[in-house]
């Protein structure tokens, strides 16, 4: 199946800092991209649709100016953590749908990244 | 506002045993698709059931889909010590084009000796 990576797998950083995630389709292109966030054992909540080319929509209650998400090409998407904080310490998981149709249109999902914002 | 629930949230499970989980939607989609994720891991795909009637098989696990009750069931057969993992199931937050999925808030399982 497809492969989507991340890269950092995880990451320490002190309050205050800024962290990037970046997001890549190795096999195939994404116009779309989608970020999410799961808190321990929780369940995994939207954040962001990503979309080449231009603004990301945020989903409600997401800070877009904390939330920094470039789509500059079609295989990477990044999202930047901007002055963190404990609270956003989380697992960041992006996926993507390959642009063709398939039988499962199914969506593959990165590895994620561990924020620790101590 | 799309809801997927899951029940129960939390199973403890003989090895041995056979129990299903449940997954409620309230969307007319579909298409339904399960994940397992492990301590640290990120989403393995399971299942992708795309239409009424589906039912999917793997070793001791089997999904299935009834989009005229929106319920989908994941069935562990003989459950074993490797089948511990979170399940989610999700659906499409909306019927076409490129969209993200809405996650039930999954199933912890535990299957011990």
């Amino acid at each position: 199946g497809a492969v989507v990576s991340q890269h950092p797998s995880w990451v320490i950083c002190k309050s205050g800092t800024s962290v990037k995630i970046e997001c890549r389709s190795l096999d195939f292109q994404a116009t779309t991209m989608f970020w999410y966030r799961q808190f321990p054992k929780q369940s995994l909540m939207l954040m962001a649709t990503s979309n080449e080319g231009s603004k990301a929509t945020y989903e409600q209650g997401v800070e877009k100016d904390k939330f920094l998400i470039n789509h500059a090409s079609l295989t990477l998407s990044t999202l930047t953590v901007t002055s963190a904080h404990p609270e956003d310490s989380s697992f960041y998981i992006c996926s993507a749908r390959p642009p063709l149709a398939t039988p499962y249109n199914e969506q593959f999902f990165g590895p994620g990244t561990r924020l620790t914002v101590l | 506002e799309l809801k997927v629930e899951q029940n129960p949230l939390f199973l403890s499970m003989q090895e041995g045993k056979n129990y299903t989980i449940y997954c409620n939607y309230s969307t007319t989609s579909d298409r339904l698709y399960w994940y397992r994720q492990d301590p640290g891991k990120s989403l393995e795909s399971l299942f992708v059931l795309l239409s009424n009637g589906a039912v999917k098989q793997e070793g001791r696990l089997m999904a299935s889909l009834d989009t005229k009750a929106r319920l989908s069931t994941l069935h562990i057969t003989a459950a074993v010590h490797d089948l511990s993992a979170t399940y989610f199931c999700a659906v499409d937050r909306y019927a076409s084009g490129n969209t993200p999925l809405v996650f039930g808030k999954g199933t912890r399982l535990s299957v011990i000796a």
